[in-house]
């Protein structure tokens, strides 16, 4: 069975932090994407990445990093929480083209 | 640009009823579109999918057919359950001509609740 594994459920932090959301696949797929999914607005891309190492912006990467060292986990970092990031971030990984994106079953974050 | 629009909820229907969630979309390119499903506390899941115009996905009693002449993509199940309450997202790829990854756009999501 495919699996994408997301390093929490549940987080809580604080404005000013800084924040690791880690993201792991398990079928050596090469892309791997970062949301995030608040209420009427759907799913944003906020990062993906096309291969180790390599990473490009989605919609919304202002507040954001990430890191794809290794095929398998790819990591979205907060540099300095702020409130205004507290939201659902769902991690995906696809094998390429065309194919199916499978997805994480989410982190909530909120940042007091 | 790329964008999809679905139609807003919540949807509430009761069981055995017939659903229509509308969803068109806006593409540069040569798009394959998607509907996407998340049940409460999980991760979005490919409810199914179409590559071409009049393809016809399904799956679960689900169905959407691609209709370039309309840019559409309705999602229609002509027999709900309770155990189809969920979050519905249309989303579209757009692997066409210039695009190096096929990145999914997303529409807002659609609240189906389902009453017995």
């Amino acid at each position: 069975d495919v699996k994408v594994t997301q390093s929490s459920r549940y987080l809580v932090k604080r404005t000013g932090e800084k924040v690791f959301l880690e993201c792991v696949q398990d079928m050596d797929h090469e892309n791997m994407f970062w949301y995030r999914q608040d209420p009427g607005l759907g799913l944003r891309l906020i990062y993906f990445s096309y291969d180790v190492k390599m990473k490009e912006k989605g919609d919304i990467p202002e507040g954001y990093s990430v890191s794809r060292e290794k095929k398998e986990r790819f990591s979205l970092i907060l540099e300095s929480a702020s409130t205004n990031q507290t939201s659902m971030y769902l991690c995906a990984s696809r094998e390429g083209g065309d194919n199916e994106q499978f997805f994480g079953p989410g982190t909530r974050l909120t940042v007091l | 640009g790329n964008s999809v629009t679905q139609m807003e909820g919540p949807v509430t229907l009761s069981e055995e009823a017939f659903l229509t969630i509308n969803c068109t979309y806006t593409a540069t390119g040569y798009p394959s579109l998607f509907w996407y499903v998340q049940y409460p506390g999980e991760g979005l899941q490919l409810l199914l999918k179409a590559t071409k115009a009049d393809d016809k996905g399904s799956n679960k009693g689900f169905e959407a057919t691609y209709r370039k002449e309309t840019t559409s993509f309705h999602l229609e199940k002509g027999s709900v359950q309770v155990s189809d309450s969920a979050v519905y997202f249309c989303a579209l790829s757009d692997i066409g001509r210039g695009s190096t990854l096929g990145r999914l756009y997303f529409g807002r999501g659609t609240q189906l609740t389902v009453w017995p």
